[in-house]
């Protein structure tokens, strides 16, 4: 039962390669979210998104692309991975672009 | 940038009152109190927010001063399983004002 879940819980990959985190919500929210944590621990957002509109930060490349195949749903997909991608990633959602967010467990990347 | 200050640390006793402080001075009128928390390795938790009135629910209270200025964050009865790295961020609720979070206090609950 919950609330947020992500998957993998753990990636290891190599440079350059093509990698996906999923990202499930079951509160019933229509608006979802992805954070970077990187190793000096600051959390930041990389991408607001709701079925009408995605805000995207605009210090995130554009090999990071989230993908959203329904409402529940919300994956993040990253294309010729970095060194500098290793990351702790946690998805969000709230019940409107406003409210309070839940996060779920986060999803350790290490590109080596 | 974080538009709030914190200690960066603080210790408590368990089964003592832990009172996290937080400093935003330039907070605007429609911005609320948002207090999370992460244990290590974990996701961010939500504890508690507010605009102008104090609040209080299972895991914590939030006093917000007159001014709105500043607040405290209370856990009246910490336990080991309390320490975390508590944030105090301020927010406009609106779509695309996203939480902004800042190095944050690094609260250690002592047996």
């Amino acid at each position: 039962d919950t609330a947020v879940s992500q998957t993998p819980k753990y990636l290891v990959t190599q440079m350059g390669n093509d990698k996906s985190i999923k990202c499930e919500q079951n509160l019933g929210h229509d608006t979802m979210y992805w954070y970077k944590q990187d190793s000096k621990k600051f959390l930041k957002i990389m991408f607001s998104y709701n079925n009408k509109e995605l805000i995207i930060n605009e210090t995130v490349p554009n090999r990071f692309s989230p993908k959203s195949p329904d409402k529940a749903h919300l994956n993040l997909h990253i294309n010729s991975l970095e060194l500098g991608d290793s990351a702790v990633y946690f998805c969000a959602s709230s019940q409107d672009g406003g409210s309070t967010q839940y996060f779920g467990p986060g999803t350790r990347l290490t590109v080596l | 940038d974080a538009k709030t200050t914190q200690p960066p640390s603080m210790d408590c006793a368990e089964g003592r009152a832990a009172n996290l402080p937080c400093n935003h001075s330039t907070i605007s009128g429609n911005e609320y109190v948002y207090w999370y928390r992460q244990i290590h390795s974990q996701g961010p938790q939500y504890i508690i927010h507010g605009l102008k009135n104090n609040e209080t629910n299972e895991m914590a209270s939030l006093i917000i001063t007159e001014d709105r200025k500043s607040s405290t964050l209370i856990l009246p009865h910490a336990t080991l399983r309390d320490t975390a790295v508590y944030y105090c961020i301020v927010r406009v609720n609106n779509y695309g004002q996203n939480f902004v979070f800042g190095p944050g206090t690094r609260l250690s609950v002592l047996p």
